[in-house]
């Protein structure tokens, strides 16, 4: 596709509920990073994946967060039973390589735990 | 951890001046820095980068300057214009190390 693309835009879920959220990346981009944006804050550093695999996971806020990806394109995100703390927008983004190269951001993925 | 900062969150300048937002980072290993820029219910938008071999570089509107000795980097906009408004997030990393640092963000906020 022409940039990063991540569904749903916008989701609502209840309390305990587990939620899966995707990003479908730039075509033959290899590197793929997830962050985490609250409200009016900064971005805080989830997982990547280089190709298939995630070199860091080490930003996981917990164990009730894991991410994937197959064939070196898509990648889920999946929070289980969330919790009212796990609000926030979900950023995508992807680099041809490295992030020496630039990288571009999906639009994000709103969810909100009720 | 290690983490960048801005100094000012937020900033209003008026129409036609020019801005600078201001970044200070604490990783001295840090050698790739980038600026985004982020409009409300968008993704960071890429603006800028700079490399730790260089201490400034233009873009159209845009220049970033490096100062490795204080470890601070920021952001000019010359001529601000309305679409300019925006957050700005300063961002580092080792380009060795994948793992992109982002500060908090600065408001910037045009006056017509």
């Amino acid at each position: 596709g022409a940039g990063v693309s991540q569904s749903p835009s916008n989701k609502v879920t209840e309390k305990g509920k587990d939620v899966e959220l995707r990003c479908d990346p730039i075509s033959g981009h290899t590197a793929l990073y997830w962050y985490r944006q609250s409200l009016g804050q900064g971005l805080e550093f989830l997982i990547y994946f280089q190709g298939n695999s995630a070199p860091d996971k080490s930003g996981l806020p917990s164990d009730r967060f894991s991410a994937e990806r197959t064939g070196g394109s898509v990648s889920t995100l999946t929070i289980q039973r969330t919790q009212q703390e796990d609000s926030a927008v979900y950023l995508c983004a992807s680099s041809l390589g490295l992030w020496g190269t630039e990288a571009f951001f999906g639009q994000g993925t709103r969810l909100t735990v009720v | 951890g290690e983490s960048v900062g801005l100094h000012l969150p937020t900033l209003s300048v008026q129409e036609g001046d020019n801005s600078i937002i201001n970044c200070a980072y604490s990783n001295s290993a840090s050698d790739y820095f980038i600026w985004y820029k982020q409009e409300s219910g968008k993704g960071p938008q890429f603006i800028i980068d700079i490399r730790s071999n260089m201490d400034k570089r233009q873009g159209q509107r845009v220049t970033v300057l490096l100062n490795k000795t204080v470890k601070h980097l920021s952001l000019q906009i010359a001529a601000t214009q309305p679409g300019d408004s925006a957050v700005y997030f300063c961002a580092e990393t080792e380009t060795s190390y994948d793992k992109v640092i982002f500060g908090p963000g600065t408001s910037l906020s045009v006056i017509p």
